[in-house]
């Protein structure tokens, strides 16, 4: 079946940084690739899916990449703020059930400091 | 909006109790799902429906019972709490489809 890493547990920039997330997958590569924030206390809330046919796909600060030949994608957040302070998880589908779920990293802590 | 809503938000539970988390959704999602958040093991999928009258399960489903008599609900059932089953659990649904996942803000278990 296939395995999401999510290789930094805990990553700590300055205000104003571009934070860049990094996510890779084991086996085939997925047809769609989602990443999620979660704040303390809270259900994830999606932010972006990337098919893919799309190398990249760009949301107000936030990029996404997917790379199929390195089984990877990057997450980045330009001028990084306080607010941006999450968890963000990366997430794809797997199909070995009688319909796709979606399976999740365990992802990665960002604490932007001002 | 609703959309996901989960209750109740907290509950303590001794070992061999039974209950039910409820789960329903507002938006006429097909897809519905159960995932467990335990620390350092990220989320994992417990249980799934792909419409009333049909579920399926998940990475981790023993423990567990759902059902899907209506498209709006999916009560999961603990038959006999353990302290394995200590977790956040989430609650999540879709439209049918590669799209987002609409998850509740959690049902926070302890069982002692």
């Amino acid at each position: 079946s296939q395995k999401i890493e999510q290789n930094s547990e805990a990553l700590n920039i300055q205000e104003g940084k571009t934070a860049t997330l990094t996510c890779n997958y084991t086996n085939y590569s997925p047809a769609y690739l989602q990443w999620y924030r979660q704040d303390p206390g809270r259900g994830p809330v999606f932010l972006l899916l990337i098919r893919e046919n799309e190398k990249e796909k760009r949301k107000e600060r936030l990029k996404v990449t997917f790379d199929t030949t390195l089984k990877q994608s990057l997450f980045h957040i330009t001028a990084s703020q306080p607010a941006d302070s999450a968890t963000y998880l990366c997430a794809l589908w797997d199909y070995g059930g009688s319909q796709g779920n979606l399976i999740f990293g365990k992802g990665t802590k960002l604490s932007v400091k001002p | 909006n609703a959309g996901v809503t989960q209750t109740p938000k907290f509950q303590v539970l001794k070992t061999g109790q039974s209950m039910t988390l409820q789960c329903a959704q507002d938006m006429n999602h097909e897809y519905m799902s159960w995932y467990r958040q335990d620390p350092g093991m990220g989320l994992r999928l417990i249980h799934y429906s792909v419409g009333a009258g049909i579920t399926d399960q998940g990475e981790v489903p023993n423990g567990y019972n759902v059902s899907r008599s209506t498209t709006e609900d999916f009560p999961l059932r603990l038959l006999s709490a353990a302290p394995s089953q200590t977790s956040v659990y989430f609650c999540a649904s879709r439209e049918t489809g590669v799209g987002e996942l609409f998850f509740g803000e959690g049902s926070r278990l302890t069982v002692l």
